[in-house]
């Protein structure tokens, strides 16, 4: 199976702050690889596909980059809808999450 | 509209059996996997299996296989999450999401339910 590694567990950032998370994957899983967001009490929300693409009506300030194994998620000016948990999710072969990374307010 | 509509919270004692639905609409039902993905309390999700309704076809992850049952009834449009035989810690939070097309040829899970809470204690 693969295993995701997701660091860090949790960050503390201000509005406006420039917000980087990584996902690492035990094996190399080309660029199969997305990024969800998820808020308290809600399911969790696609952000990133294909570990670079965004998905539709999401804001430009969500990014993703990597290819192999290892995945970035930058947020380029954490806007206060931002914080939230997020998570990588592997898709090359069947599906594993990262354990996620609680963005909070500094 | 893509809808994934989940049956409502549940409170049961250890041993006892259980079913939860996740219906969807405003699509190919038959045509989408439906994922299970189970969310402990204060912790993180974690990918429980899916099945596609056309052919009732199902991968389970290896630390969910043989603990729970996945099924669909593909005329009603509905996904099924079942146990034989519940724990406390089978309490958590359960999401169904279909596995849809993003950008043009790309699939991932875009729509999920809204969850079913499952509390399991004595």
């Amino acid at each position: 199976a693969i295993h995701m590694t997701q660091s860090p567990s949790s960050l503390s950032a201000s509005v406006g702050d420039r917000v980087t998370i990584t996902c690492r994957a035990s094996q190399g899983i080309r660029n199969d690889l997305g990024w969800y967001q998820q808020k308290p009490g809600k399911a969790p929300k696609l952000l990133i596909y294909g570990a670079s693409s965004l998905q539709s009506g999401v804001p430009s300030r969500f990014s993703g980059s990597g290819s192999g194994t290892d995945f970035t998620l930058t947020i380029s000016s954490l806007q206060p809808e931002d914080f939230a948990t997020y998570y990588c999710l592997q898709d090359y072969n069947l599906w594993t999450f990262g354990q996620g990374t609680k963005v909070e307010i500094k | 509209e893509v809808q994934l509509v989940q049956s409502g919270a549940e409170v049961k004692k250890p041993g006892e059996s259980l079913k939860i639905s996740c219906k969807g609409s405003g699509y190919s039902f038959t045509t989408h996997w439906i994922a299970w993905v189970r969310q402990m309390p204060g912790k993180g999700l974690e990918w429980m299996g899916v099945i596609y309704p056309g052919d009732s076809n199902v991968k389970y992850s290896p630390s969910f296989q043989g603990q729970v049952t996945i099924s669909a009834d593909e005329s009603i449009n509905t996904a099924y999450l079942q146990w034989s035989s519940l724990k406390a810690s089978d309490t958590a939070m359960y999401y169904c999401a279909r596995r849809g097309v993003v950008g043009t040829i790309l699939e991932y899970f875009d729509y999920w339910g809204q969850g079913t809470l499952v509390t399991v204690s004595s």
